[in-house]
């Protein structure tokens, strides 16, 4: 079971927004740590495509944006395309297991 | 631009320890900003964090596998390692190497394209 909880799945049609959420607790996104969120796409490496709650990194379009609001955090994705599809992933700290924390992943798929 | 490269062998069995190297390229290793750290993925499961290091030597890991775990680093050759002992079925997957840096609030901002380890006699 995982420290952080992400829906096992979503689903949009193309051109639509969807919303990815991430919970978590006192102990990691509640005290004040930064949450992050990466795309795995099949055979390849994780991509970060928000880092500290909701900045881009270089290259990642600005229909991925991020927020976090006390426990908990999302990851919203406007103007869905198919490219899109992948399983993306939360992570942030837990300052009282001094580690670093996934979430459980949300596969999302592009109808 | 940073590259990150993961060797080691892909068979490994039970009982025995897995050991894994991380060889970093182009660009800094040394610095006091970063941690270099280790990442799994079993077959249909998702992403498990096993452990942290700084280029000094500062270690962090996942509670639930520390008594297993050793990860060191070798600053002159830009490298860092992961050893993990008494290994299980369980253990079998897909191990990446990533950096983290505080700069982005310790996301893993560069990874390794990863390389998959079996568990099996």
């Amino acid at each position: 079971q995982s420290v952080l909880t992400q829906p096992p799945s979503v689903s949009g049609a193309p051109g639509q927004r969807v919303t990815i959420s991430c919970t978590g607790s006192s102990s990691n996104i509640g005290a004040s740590n930064e949450v992050h969120w990466y795309q795995h796409l099949p055979g390849t490496a994780p991509k970060l495509v928000i880092y500290e709650n909701n900045n881009r990194p270089s290259g990642v379009p600005d229909r991925f944006s991020g927020s976090k609001s006390g426990t908990s955090a999302s990851l919203a994705i406007t103007g869905l395309q198919a490219e899109d599809e992948a399983d993306f992933y939360c992570q942030s700290y837990d300052t009282s297991l001094s580690a670093w924390v996934f979430g459980g992943g949300t596969k999302l798929t592009v109808l | 631009q940073l590259q990150l490269q993961e060797s080691g062998p892909r068979l490994v069995k039970p009982s025995e320890t897995l050991s894994l190297t991380c060889s970093v390229s182009g660009g800094h290793f040394t610095s006091s900003y970063y941690f270099w750290g280790w990442i799994r993925q079993p077959p249909g499961k998702g992403l498990e964090w096993i452990g942290s290091i700084s280029y000094s030597g500062s270690t962090y890991y996942k509670p639930s596998l520390k008594s297993r775990v050793t990860i060191s680093v070798y600053p002159s050759k830009n490298q860092f390692s992961l050893r993990l002992s008494s290994v299980t079925a369980a253990d079998t997957a897909m191990y990446y190497c990533a950096r983290t840096t505080v700069i982005t609030g310790r996301a893993f901002d560069i990874w390794g394209p990863g390389t998959m380890v079996a568990v099996s006699s």
